[in-house]
């Protein structure tokens, strides 16, 4: 079952901050984002898993709660470079292909 | 290293007319994954080898949807006939796999935009 992304799209103005939450309504065994920009492949940014602490990829960050199965992300002093869609991926074991959201578009201006 | 390759990036069929997607996972490589966008919606799961096995394609939506992967390398996705509601970009994904490690990150292609006419 695909997770649930929010918000759908935000739009910053440079130095500001944002979160993108993703929730699932299965356990979950990981969450994968990843960013894609307009005609590129989606690129990682990070893995959380079961058990595991946040992570950070440069300013930003992610958290999981598993009771919640909820993960989001932090995107700290935003940069112009942010802009695109993010994607949640969730795992509900290991090994398993991921399922992803319907993605949340993020566009930062100057 | 050379990162996942999909070709062609675009396709335009007409709906009837058969169309194969091909994907070039990284080098090494044993997981491949196949996914789908259409417009405005989420990524969906196709399909997921495993070397040249099929591990899992319960995301495949019927049977005009054949996907291979002979010799454990590049991969085909087949599409027999086409119809309108195939029309989407999909995605080709690749990750490495250590025994029964498998969260690893999963490194994706630019995709195939395909449209069906």
């Amino acid at each position: 079952q695909q997770p649930v992304q929010s918000p759908q799209a935000v739009i910053l103005r440079e130095g500001e901050d944002a979160v993108i939450n993703c929730s699932s309504s299965k356990a979950l065994y990981s969450v994968h984002w990843y960013r894609q920009k307009h005609g590129e492949a989606p690129v990682f940014l990070m893995i959380l898993l079961k058990g595991g602490e946040q992570m950070r990829h440069e300013k930003i960050s992610a958290s999981f709660n598993e009771k919640k199965q909820q993960s989001s992300l932090y995107l700290t002093a935003s940069q112009l470079s942010y802009s695109g869609t993010y994607f949640c991926g969730t795992e509900v074991n290991s090994g398993y292909a991921l399922n992803f959201g319907k993605g949340t578009s993020l566009l930062v201006t100057p | 290293e050379a990162g996942v390759t999909q070709f062609p990036s675009h396709s335009v069929i007409e709906k009837g007319q058969t169309v194969t997607l091909r994907c070039d996972p990284i080098s090494g490589h044993d997981n491949l994954y196949w996914y789908r966008r259409v417009m405005g919606k989420e990524i969906k799961f196709l399909l997921h080898f495993v070397k040249e096995s099929k591990q899992d394609e319960s995301g495949m939506p019927n049977n005009r949807f054949l996907a291979e992967r002979t010799g454990g390398t590049y991969s085909t996705l087949k599409v027999q006939p086409a119809e309108l509601e195939d029309s989407g970009v999909y995605f080709c994904a690749s990750s490495h796999s250590t025994g029964f490690i498998t969260n690893t990150e999963a490194f994706f292609g630019q995709g195939t935009r395909l449209t069906v006419v």
